[in-house]
């Protein structure tokens, strides 16, 4: 498709609950990444994909967050019991080939709300 | 890592008032990207610079990249209603990752 597409638009969570975001890049897109957007308005990258393959995670927390890019199925981000602060908005972005270009577009996202 | 400071962190104008933000950094930047995230809603790419002392325009928005690629200004000439939303900058570390500033988030009243 031609837009970046996130599922769901709203998760709410208890906390220590899990919480699995998905992510559907536009399609011919070798590349995907994940922000996290807390109430301030601040992005805090995550992670990147190239293809399958993790390409930058220098942003991810190690402890309970993880992602994956399989082929022929949407991106995910998965956090394990969820703690308050992970509330945020998830947005997914996506990016072609040509690193030249270099346009990131990035989808609706998801909001997480941890109760 | 890469990081890109953004000033001012709010502005409030009346409509038909200028509006810039102003982006810098430390280090040189390869490129950077505008982006525009309306109330509730995600960020939309607005434009990239590339060159030293670039400047470009898209109707009422100008532009612009310093000429040593360490800073970097958006103008809005007489503001809109339409324009309220929040204006971030950001610029690359690494290879593909970008590092976004704070944003400026800007409010326009009729």
């Amino acid at each position: 498709g031609e837009e970046v597409a996130q599922t769901p638009k709203h998760l709410v969570r208890g906390e220590g609950q899990k919480a699995k975001l998905y992510c559907a890049p536009i399609k011919g897109h070798s590349y995907v990444f994940w922000y996290q957007q807390v109430l301030k308005n601040e992005f805090k990258f995550l992670i990147s994909f190239q293809n399958e393959n993790v390409f930058d995670e220098t942003g991810m927390p190690k402890e309970r967050f993880s992602a994956k890019c399989l082929p022929n199925s949407p991106c995910s981000l998965e956090i394990q019991a969820t703690k308050l602060e992970d509330s945020a908005v998830y947005f997914c972005a996506s990016r072609g080939r040509d690193i030249r270009t270099d346009t990131q577009y990035f989808g609706p996202g998801t909001r997480l709300t941890v109760l | 890592g890469q990081q890109v400071m953004q000033i001012p962190q709010y502005q409030h104008v009346q409509e038909g008032e200028d509006f810039t933000t102003y982006c810098n950094s430390s280090t040189t930047l390869s490129n950077i990207q505008w982006y525009k995230q309306r109330p509730g809603g995600h960020p939309v790419f607005l434009i990239q610079l590339v060159k030293s002392g670039e400047v470009k325009k898209q109707k009422r928005l100008t532009f612009q990249f310093g000429e040593a690629k360490k800073n970097s200004s958006l103008h809005i000439t007489a503001t809109q209603t339409t324009d309220v939303g929040t204006y971030f900058c950001a610029a690359h570390s690494g290879y593909s990752t970008l590092t976004f500033g704070k944003g400026t988030m800007l409010l326009v009243s009729p």
